[in-house]
């Protein structure tokens, strides 16, 4: 009964593919966001996501895009993977008002080779 | 812009000893303010949090208080345990910014026996 899961755990994948990660939240929360961390541990936000607003970090290639066929999936669809893409990507998950904690999957570690 | 400043680490303690991880932020508003805490192999856990100025938020034997003449929120313990051993990360959220978190770049803390 995972709060926030994710899939896949660990993504090996070669430079130019297109690859997609899952996430799945079971706690009723209405908005969603995709986070990556890199090889110092560094968080950067990618994607904040209600039923009614995209949120998106300009700094994201257009390469990233969120996917979310419900309130409880926001998957993460990733284009033509380069290099350095390489790091780990959470998924999380709140209610709306700006003080409600984010609850975090474990991760998706991807290795583009 | 929104940005978090938190000490360098790693931390080195060894058991029992007193817990100091500094967090400054610099927000354009009011945030609320986090701290995090991630585990080996894992996504982040929200640890404490404080949502308006002078307040205390503690866990587990952890306190951080709100400092609006500082703009800090350093994060304490009076006595750590081995079990304590993890990357801590500050965060604050603001309402206009639609719940994203912005993390400060972790502080790695190991109690040694």
């Amino acid at each position: 009964d995972t709060a926030v899961s994710q899939t896949p755990k660990y993504l090996v994948t070669q430079m130019g593919n297109d690859k997609s990660i899952k996430c799945e939240q079971n706690l009723g929360h209405d908005t969603m966001y995709w986070y990556k961390q890199d090889s110092k541990k560094f968080l950067k936000i990618m994607f904040s996501y209600n039923n009614k607003e995209l949120i998106i970090n300009e700094t994201v290639p257009n390469r990233f895009s969120p996917k979310s066929p419900d309130k409880a999936h926001l998957n993460l669809h990733i284009n033509s993977l380069e290099l350095g893409d390489s790091a780990v990507y959470f998924c999380a998950s709140s209610h709306s008002p700006s003080n409600s904690p984010l609850h975090f999957g474990n991760g998706t570690r991807l290795t583009v080779t | 812009g929104d940005s978090v400043t938190q000490m360098e680490g790693p931390v080195t303690l060894s058991e029992e000893a007193f817990l100091t991880i500094n967090c400054t932020y610099t927000a354009t508003g009011y945030p609320s303010l986090f701290w995090y805490v991630q585990y080996p192999g894992e996504g982040l856990q929200l640890l404490l949090k404080a949502t308006k100025a002078d307040d205390k938020g503690s866990n587990k034997g952890f306190e951080a208080t709100y400092r609006k003449e500082t703009t800090s929120f350093h994060l304490e313990k009076g006595s750590v345990q081995v079990s304590d051993s993890a990357v801590y990360f500050c965060a604050l959220s603001l309402y206009n910014a639609g719940n994203m978190l912005t993390f400060g770049g972790g502080t790695r803390l190991m109690v040694k026996p």
